[in-house]
């Protein structure tokens, strides 16, 4: 069965710490893996892609198909950094959306 | 700014009542998704159409229709809800089924409550 796992339900850093926002994936196929970002009061919106190989706002993603994992990463964690994360994979014909249950980032000052 | 508006932000209804939520997109995108999200859970997805085609999830209750009357909208009608029906409800959407390689589009959401 296709599945997303976030163990960590709460990460709690201080500013100018790492972050490593943990996900990992059961699927058959080759997957395509997203995060997504919701700051507090605002809709869901894609953070980053694992094919685009991009940094967004600092974080980064690497898929690691051998761990079957795709954590987010940010070397130096920013005060608006402070929001739920969700971790997806995108599966079938139709390119459904598959969700975790998501990571709330808290950054300190 | 083009984008995906949910009405309302908040809905409060009674068991049993029928209630519709409403999702509106200026993105012409051809795709539209219902999830929902129960507290501390994952979005679950209910249902998709690809323009006037509907699809819906194998786990996905009787209870739970879609009506997409255009491009524009699209609606979730809840028969009758019952307490457990209680969520945050999200539509988003995409171009054709390049959700899958760019991402999804998401509303506010509307969160309802059942009384």
């Amino acid at each position: 069965a296709q599945r997303v796992t976030q163990p960590e339900k709460l990460l709690s850093v201080f500013k100018g710490a790492p972050v490593e926002l943990k996900c990992n994936y059961s699927y058959s196929g080759s997957p395509e893996l997203f995060w997504y970002v919701q700051y507090s009061r605002q809709r869901l919106q894609l953070l980053l892609r694992h094919i685009s190989r991009e940094s967004i706002k600092g974080f980064t993603a690497d898929l690691n198909k051998g761990e079957t994992s795709f954590h987010l990463k940010k070397p130096f964690a920013q005060e608006e950094d402070s929001a739920m994360y969700y971790c997806a994979l995108s599966s079938g014909g139709y390119n459904k959306l598959i969700f975790g249950a998501g990571t709330r980032l808290a950054v300190h000052p | 700014d083009a984008m995906v508006i949910q009405n309302p932000r908040y809905q409060v209804t009674q068991f049993g009542k029928p209630v519709t939520l409403s999702c509106s997109q200026t993105l012409n995108h051809n795709v539209m998704y219902w999830y929902q999200q129960k507290s501390s859970q994952a979005p679950k997805l209910l249902f998709h159409y690809y323009d006037k085609d509907f699809n819906n999830e194998a786990d996905t209750p009787d209870n739970f229709q879609s009506r997409r009357p255009n491009t524009s909208f699209c609606f979730l009608d809840i028969r009758s809800p019952g307490l457990g029906d209680a969520a945050m409800y999200l539509c988003a959407t995409s171009r054709d089924f390049q959700g899958g390689l760019l991402g999804y589009t998401f509303g506010s959401g509307t969160r309802l409550t059942v009384v």
